[in-house]
């Protein structure tokens, strides 16, 4: 099984800022490493896909990079409907995985 | 619009069956990749299973073997079928479509207690 390892686990960030999001992977998943945002009560909504192509309604402030292990989700400028937890999943090899996640929370 | 929605939840004892659905609109769940993810309470997200277009099914291996995915073409839907239930599979379960997991449904809720 793929391990994905996600950091930092907190993330306490100001409006405006940037955040920076990290993903690694145990083994290779070539750019099949996806991002989902969830809030508290919901269910999570695709962000990014194949490591970098951002998904249909998804700002431009959200960056996805990488490829193979290690993968960076970047969120230029943060608004306030931002701070949420962040979780990436692979979809290369069986049985797929996600990661423990990383909220962004609010300093 | 695509929409899917579960149901199926509910309280159960350790040992025990329990069947979910996902009723899907807007697309056919035969032409599509539908999966099923779960999330514990206060928990990170948990892949579970994936029905592929062509019937392919694969599951992750804390419910391999105990957990059964299928789906009914003519009903639009897919199941899952879980079996000699543990407390730790007490969870939100979601359906998802595609690849990408880009449409969820709400979930539904599954407790294992005594």
């Amino acid at each position: 099984e793929i391990v994905l390892t996600q950091s930092p686990a907190t993330l306490s960030l100001s409006p405006g800022e940037r955040a920076t999001l990290s993903c690694r992977a145990s083994q290779s998943v070539g750019s099949y490493l996806v991002w989902y945002q969830q809030k508290p009560g919901q269910a999570p909504r695709l962000l990014i896909y194949d490591a970098s192509n951002r998904a249909a309604g998804i700002p431009g402030r959200f960056i996805g990079s990488g490829s193979g292990t290690d993968f960076t989700l970047t969120i230029s400028s943060l608004e306030p409907e931002d701070f949420a937890i962040y979780y990436c999943h692979q979809r290369s090899n069986w049985p797929f995985t996600f990661g423990p996640g990383t909220k962004v929370d609010i300093k | 619009e695509v929409q899917l929605v579960e149901s199926g939840g509910g309280l159960v004892q350790p040992g025990g069956s329990l069947r979910l659905s996902c009723v899907v609109s807007g697309i056919s769940v035969s032409g599509n990749y539908m999966t099923w993810v779960r999330q514990a309470p206060g928990k990170g997200l948990e892949w579970v299973s994936v029905v592929y277009a062509g019937g392919e099914i694969h599951y992750g291996d804390s419910v391999k073997g105990r957990f059964t995915m299928s789906r009914d073409n003519s009903k639009n839907t897919v199941f899952l079928q879980m079996k000699s239930l543990r407390p730790e599979d007490t969870a939100v379960y979601y359906c998802a479509r595609g690849p990408n997991l880009d449409v969820w449904g709400t979930g539904t809720t599954v407790t294992v207690s005594s």
